[in-house]
């Protein structure tokens, strides 16, 4: 089956830093999604790309849809404490408004003891 | 708030018993899906339903039935509980958003089968 190599596994953040993420698959998409999850929650949409290359951003994030449709970055500029969470990459092949997400590991963000 | 509701948020079983997770939305998506999070392993997909009065299985249905009871409601079924599936439950509902084809998760159940 479809396959999300997310990296890195986690990662600790000192306020202010920029922080980069990516997530790599075995095969193409055409809808990369990114989503933030807190302790207790259900994960929240950040950012939806829909076309190779596409360049996005939503505040403090970016993200980019890569050109091969393989693969997708999220960089976060300027860390605050609040951004600390799981990060989770996802790749979806939308037929209308259905397809199944394929879901990477997730990225860890934490703070800098 | 519009979005997803799912019931119970905690629940402990004990190996053998059954139970069913109820999800309901209000945002007249046609999709709806179930997923598990185990630590490690991201979310995986159990089971779907592109629309009402269909279902179709995930990457790990083993163990678990579904119904879609209407357009709002979709539920998840445990029918003999065991301590594999001691894990979170996050059920989604996906359609368009304004201009942004969207899951939106619930809050998730946290699930232990002793």
């Amino acid at each position: 089956g479809q396959q999300l190599n997310q990296s890195p596994q986690s990662m600790f953040i000192q306020e202010g830093e920029d922080v980069s993420m990516n997530c790599t698959s075995s095969s193409i998409f055409n809808t990369w999604l990114w989503y933030k999850q807190d302790p207790g929650e259900g994960p929240v949409l950040l950012i939806a790309l829909y076309k190779a290359g596409e360049l996005t951003s939503n505040g403090r994030l970016t993200a980019q849809f890569g050109i091969t449709r393989k693969d997708s970055f999220l960089n976060i500029s300027a860390s605050i404490p609040s951004d600390v969470g799981i990060y989770f990459c996802a790749g979806v092949n939308y037929g209308g408004s259905q397809g199944n997400l394929i879901f990477g590991k997730g990225t860890k963000l934490s703070v800098k003891p | 708030n519009a979005g997803v509701t799912q019931t119970p948020k905690f629940q402990v079983l004990k190996t053998g018993q059954s139970m069913t997770l109820q999800c309901a939305q209000d945002m007249n998506h046609n999709s709806m899906y179930w997923y598990r999070q185990d630590p490690g392993m991201g979310l995986r997909l159990i089971y779907y339903s592109a629309s009402e009065g269909t279902t179709d299985k995930g990457e790990v249905p083993n163990g678990y039935n579904v119904s879609r009871l209407n357009k709002r409601e979709f539920s998840l079924r445990l029918e003999s509980a065991a301590p594999s599936q001691t894990s979170v439950y996050f059920c989604a509902s996906s359609g368009r958003q304004g201009s942004v084809y969207g899951y939106t998760f619930g809050s998730g159940t946290r699930l232990t089968v002793v």
